[in-house]
């Protein structure tokens, strides 16, 4: 089946410094990716919407200078949380969407991210 | 915006048993998502309803368009479907980003 990689899975970083997180398709190609974040105990919240080669589109509430995201091919996506604060430690997952009508879905492991 | 709720919130069994979590959305779908998220945080998608039911193994999934409610139903039940089971709703069969419930945390005992 298919195989969406996220990496890393989880990540300590200092408050003020930037962390990228990597999302890839390992054996289809995404013409579309989804980054969604999970406070604990909290339901999954979509944070942007990546399509290969345009701009991300962002959920309302999420600052889009602040998570950048990319997806500059049709395998990869990547999220960077720039100047990452402690209340940015959340758990952040990919999923990723065939283009084909109807297809499942395919989540990441998710990445761990805690800011000191 | 669709809102979702999941009932019961928190759920355990003792193995064996039938299991039944519902969900509910305030908005008409093109299609729900049933997804188990185990203690590390990874997601695995169980079905995609768009109507009617569908069987996968000990799991069965079911949804009323009319009545905007699905059910997940998990037969003979194992300690090894302990997970949070989530429901998830979104247009365009997947094109769209999804939005969830908050999670159904089953706990099967042996």
């Amino acid at each position: 089946g298919a195989v969406v990689s996220q990496h890393p899975s989880w990540v300590i970083c200092k408050s003020g410094t930037s962390v990228k997180i990597e999302c890839r398709s390992l054996d289809f190609q995404a013409t579309t990716m989804f980054w969604y974040r999970q406070f604990p105990k909290q339901s999954l919240m979509l944070m942007a919407t990546s399509n290969e080669g345009s701009k991300a589109t962002y959920e309302q509430g999420v600052e889009k200078d602040k998570f950048l995201i990319n997806h500059a091919s049709l395998t990869l996506s990547t999220l960077t949380v720039t100047s990452a604060h402690p209340e940015d430690s959340s758990f952040y997952i990919c999923s990723a969407y065939t283009g084909q009508y109807n297809s499942p879905l395919h989540f990441g492991n998710g990445t761990r991210l805690t800011v000191t | 915006k669709n809102e979702v709720e999941q009932s019961p919130q928190n759920l355990t069994a003792q193995e064996g048993e039938f299991i039944t979590i519902n969900c509910s959305y305030s908005v008409g779908i093109s299609a729900l998502h049933w997804l188990q998220q185990h203690p590390g945080g990874g997601i695995v998608s169980l079905f995609m309803l768009s109507s009617g039911k569908k069987k996968h193994g000990r799991l069965i999934a079911t949804i009323n368009i009319q009545e905007k409610h699905s059910s997940l139903h998990i037969t003979a039940s194992h300690p090894r479907d302990s997970a949070v089971y989530i429901c998830a709703v979104g247009g365009g069969g997947g094109a769209d980003g999804l939005t969830f419930g908050k999670g159904t945390h089953l706990i099967i005992q042996p």
